[in-house]
């Protein structure tokens, strides 16, 4: 399978708790695109790679949060004493055009 | 900042017919590409269907095509001889050329139904 892949696809913690996710975008992609999607609603962005600069982040992005993209390969979304509104299904997206991006499954978090 | 908006949360059609779905959007932007995205009940978001602005022509894979109306900021896609695994979240999505970087601006979503 050569299409984008995340890890873990679930995860449930508890309120306070940190938690990270991974992205491993396909293999010749330069962006890495992540997104919030919470129920009933569609994506919204959260911050851009390319390579390994982030170039955009979200107002949405707070300071709890964090995102690395080390090497411009992979890509790690770190989310800090998490809160009941972060529950939520992460996604991440890689792309060689800007106008063409590959989604992932997508990380569905709880927070309980 | 762009906008996009999907009015109608619920579509049905019966299987083999016609059904559109809605999308307009706000940009003060001359460049850009709209998208129609589908996703399964597994979540993962794939491209149905590609429009460049700068093209008049409207885009047609297979059995999905757009009516892209630039002036009036619309963008429908139609689904002709709808197949009950077209019964997915279909997701309207914007992205603005130059220094965006390519991020998508999505709508609310709509879901499709389809009758046997």
């Amino acid at each position: 399978d050569t299409g984008v892949s995340q890890d873990p696809r679930h995860k449930i913690t508890k309120r306070g708790q940190n938690v990270t996710f991974r992205c491993d975008p396909i293999s010749e992609h330069n962006r890495l695109y992540w997104y919030r999607q919470t129920l009933g609603q569609g994506p919204e962005f959260l911050t851009y790679f390319q390579n390994e600069a982030q170039l955009e982040k979200s107002r949405l992005l707070s300071d709890r949060f964090s995102a690395e993209r080390p090497k411009g390969s992979f890509s790690t979304l770190e989310i800090q004493r998490t809160e009941q509104g972060d529950s939520a299904m992460y996604l991440c997206a890689s792309s060689y055009r800007a106008d063409e991006q590959f989604f992932g499954p997508g990380t569905r978090l709880t927070v309980l | 900042a762009q906008t996009v908006t999907q009015s109608q949360p619920e579509m049905s059609v019966q299987e083999a017919e016609t059904v559109t779905l809605s999308c307009t959007y706000d940009t003060s932007e001359s460049d850009y590409y709209l998208f129609w995205y589908k996703q399964p009940p597994s979540r993962q978001m794939i491209l149905v269907i590609r429009q460049e602005a700068y093209k008049q022509q409207n885009a047609t894979e297979n059995r999905f095509s757009v009516n892209f109306q630039k002036a009036a900021k619309s963008f429908s896609l139609k689904i002709s001889d709808s197949q009950l695994g077209d019964a997915v979240m279909y997701f309207c999505a914007f992205y603005a050329g130059g220094t965006s970087y390519g991020k998508l601006t999505f709508g609310q979503g709509t879901i499709l139904t389809v009758h046997p």
